[in-house]
């Protein structure tokens, strides 16, 4: 157990609509990282949070939203999903997110139809 | 250009060493390389980090040598259950987008 927990560990929507995917870090963790792994694929960094604030962007559509909240858990919006947002999704944490290890949470499966 | 080099693939028996190596040509004086393994369907998992020389835990060593500009994973005696995918990372991972790219990894397979 990473210390790291997301919610909902699967999830199954239709195509158009959005969801919320939720992390809660390692307690004392400051950053949380989120990746997007498809079918098959490796893993693609889509956004850093510090501390509330956004650290470094990766390939993350516009579609697609995050936030870092006071009490340090984040929460990962994908909209107008389309069939090729099915992936899971993990989110990281590490305490302050400068050469330290990260901790995966077990990830979502999304799956849109 | 790719920041990471691995192979694709590698294959091994059980009770065999193996060697994973990272080519990274480019790797600046502040970076760090760190070695993540993962498992279908599971987040990855940290291995061992270093920035020099050798590195070792209980798990796997770490072999970087003085240019730095690659660095090998070495796993002793392998059983079925280290097959997984490796990935190599260099970076401070101080929030560059960067250093945050896992690359494609090495698929380790190992048979009995």
């Amino acid at each position: 157990d990473s210390g790291v927990t997301q919610t909902p560990k699967h999830l199954i929507t239709a195509t158009g609509q959005r969801v919320t995917l939720r992390c809660s870090p390692r307690s004392g963790d400051l950053s949380v990282y989120w990746y997007q792994q498809s079918l098959d694929q490796g893993l693609q960094f889509l956004i850093h949070y510090y501390n509330g604030e956004e650290r470094a962007k990766g390939n993350i559509l516009e579609r697609f939203s995050a936030q870092q909240f006071p009490d340090l858990h984040s929460e990962l919006n994908l909209s107008s999903l389309e069939l090729g947002d099915s992936a899971l999704y993990f989110c990281a944490s590490s305490v302050a997110g400068d050469s330290g290890e990260l901790f995966f949470g077990e990830g979502s499966r999304l799956t849109v139809l | 250009l790719a920041k990471t080099t691995q192979p694709i693939s590698m294959d091994s028996y059980e009770g065999q060493e193996v060697n994973i190596t990272c080519s990274h040509n480019n790797i600046a004086t502040n970076d760090y390389i760190t070695w993540y393994q993962q498992f279908p369907s599971q987040g990855p998992r940290f291995i061992i980090q270093g920035y020099k020389t050798k590195v070792t835990n209980e798990v796997a060593s770490l072999f970087i040598p003085a240019d730095r500009k690659s660095s090998t994973l070495s796993l002793p005696r392998v059983s079925l259950s280290d097959t997984a995918v490796y990935y190599c990372l260099v970076g401070d991972m101080a929030g560059r987008a960067d250093d945050m790219r896992f690359g494609a990894g090495t698929r380790l397979t190992v048979k009995p």
